[in-house]
């Protein structure tokens, strides 16, 4: 079954700093993978996906993402946070289209 | 600009009360999805249709029901069976062509109880 999980339910940066938000998955076939984010009371916006031609992912923003086999992992990133960053991440996989398993989401705080 | 509409933002339900929560889209997209949002839980699969006429249960489809009638319309009513109804839903839509193309979602329902 596939499945993504993301570590760290609430992560805190201090503006201009590195931001990093984990995700695992968990598949038996090569996983398609998405980052989202999702503004209070809206809905998800597609940050960047990763779709077996690059391991690197560059997105919207600023944030990227790599994609590690050997560490079945996509974690995203960008390099100085600013204070517009502050939202919730999901982490998202798909191997057919027909279902997408979303991880359970990680707070991004950036102090000022 | 094409995009997914849900509404209304904001619902109140009575107690044994069905209510049915709006989701159109102008994508021209063949797959439709809703989900539940619940603080720290992430997004559970509710209903998902593949085309017009059909639709598939997710992983908690007691007390919700949909129909998909057209092409662009996926309504989900959520019934009196639903206990625990008050959650910010989420309608998405997607292009049915393997796993390349993301989900795109609407503003959301937040639905609560009187």
């Amino acid at each position: 079954a596939q499945s993504v999980t993301q570590l760290g339910s609430h992560v805190s940066v201090s503006e201009g700093a590195l931001v990093l938000l984990r995700c695992n998955y968990s598949s038996s076939v090569p996983p398609y993978l998405f980052w989202y984010v999702q503004y209070p009371n809206q809905g998800l916006q597609l940050l960047l996906k990763y779709t077996s031609a690059a391991t690197l992912v560059k997105g919207i923003n600023g944030f990227e993402a790599e994609f590690k086999k050997s560490e079945t992992s996509f974690h995203l990133t960008k390099p100085s946070a600013h204070m517009s960053d502050a939202a919730e991440y999901f982490c998202a996989t798909t191997n057919t289209g027909n279902q997408f398993y979303f991880g359970t989401g990680t707070s991004l705080t950036v102090i000022p | 600009d094409g995009g997914i509409t849900q509404s209304p933002k904001y619902l109140f339900r009575k107690e044994g009360q069905n209510v049915t929560l709006s989701c159109e889209q102008n994508l021209n997209h063949d797959a439709m999805y809703w989900y539940r949002q619940d603080p720290g839980q992430g997004l559970r699969l509710i209903y998902y249709s593949q085309i017009v006429n059909d639709f598939q249960k997710g992983d908690i489809a007691e007390g919700y029901s949909v129909s998909r009638e057209k092409k662009e319309s996926f309504p989900l009513t959520v019934t009196s069976a639903q206990k625990n109804p008050t959650a910010f839903y989420l309608c998405a839509s997607s292009i049915m062509v393997g796993g390349l193309q993301p989900q795109h979602f609407g503003d959301g329902t937040r639905l609560s109880i009187l």
